[in-house]
């Protein structure tokens, strides 16, 4: 059964700083790798999507990588704001349709 | 309307009543899902439809009945459910591709539901 542990749970840092927040999976055999970002009482809005045979996708001041082979994958935000602030959720897809998600990281971003 | 809507956006019902959770996607998708989301636990995926057919039931309550009419509309009908079903309930849609290949879900804000 596929795990999916995001660490930290919560990071607080200076606006300005560049961050990277972790995420790892137990089974390598997955589909793809999304990252969403969730505001407090909202839906989830899609960041980046690494199919399996990708190694990283870039978007703006967000750059994703994938190790599928180790079950790791990085979200890299780079000169961070105060609405960069919310909840950093990882999920992966498996091979039986499944998608499991990480408890994300709440990230704050101080003016 | 694009994207994905979810209707109500917040319900409060009591155990002994029956009532229903309503999803649209306007994304030209073909697979739908539900998913359920508690205080401090991960997103727990309920139910997939793929070309209005269920493919993922992950041993949910039978309290919990979803129905996929069309690939646009998505229902999760609701009765005597517990206290414990509280939860933010959320509806996604994506493209799929092939028999085990889905791309990039997209969600809709969520139902807020308190069970009394």
């Amino acid at each position: 059964k596929q795990e999916v542990t995001q660490i930290p749970a919560a990071l607080s840092v200076p606006e300005g700083e560049n961050l990277v927040l972790n995420c790892s999976f137990t089974d390598s055999a997955i589909y793809n790798l999304q990252w969403f970002r969730q505001d407090p009482g909202k839906g989830l809005t899609s960041l980046l999507l690494i199919q399996s045979s990708q190694r990283e996708q870039t978007s703006g001041r967000l750059n994703a990588s994938l190790d599928k082979s180790s079950g790791r994958s990085t979200l890299y935000i780079a000169a961070s704001q105060p609405g960069d602030s919310a909840t950093y959720l990882c999920a992966v897809q498996s091979d039986n349709n499944d998608m499991r998600f990480g408890a994300g990281t709440r990230l704050t971003v101080k003016p | 309307e694009t994207g994905v809507t979810q209707t109500p956006r917040h319900l409060v019902m009591g155990m002994t009543n029956k009532k229903s959770l309503k999803c649209e996607q306007h994304l030209g998708h073909n697979a739908m899902y539900w998913y359920k989301q508690s205080a401090k636990k991960p997103l727990e995926l309920m139910f997939v439809y793929s070309l209005e057919e269920r493919v993922e039931n992950n041993s949910v309550p039978s309290r919990f009945s979803p129905e996929c009419p069309n690939s646009s509309h998505l229902f999760l009908h609701l009765h005597t459910l517990q206290p414990e079903d509280s939860a933010l309930y959320l509806c996604a849609s994506s493209r799929r591709t092939g028999a085990n290949s889905y791309n990039e879900q997209f969600f809709g804000p969520g139902t807020r539901l308190t069970v009394l």
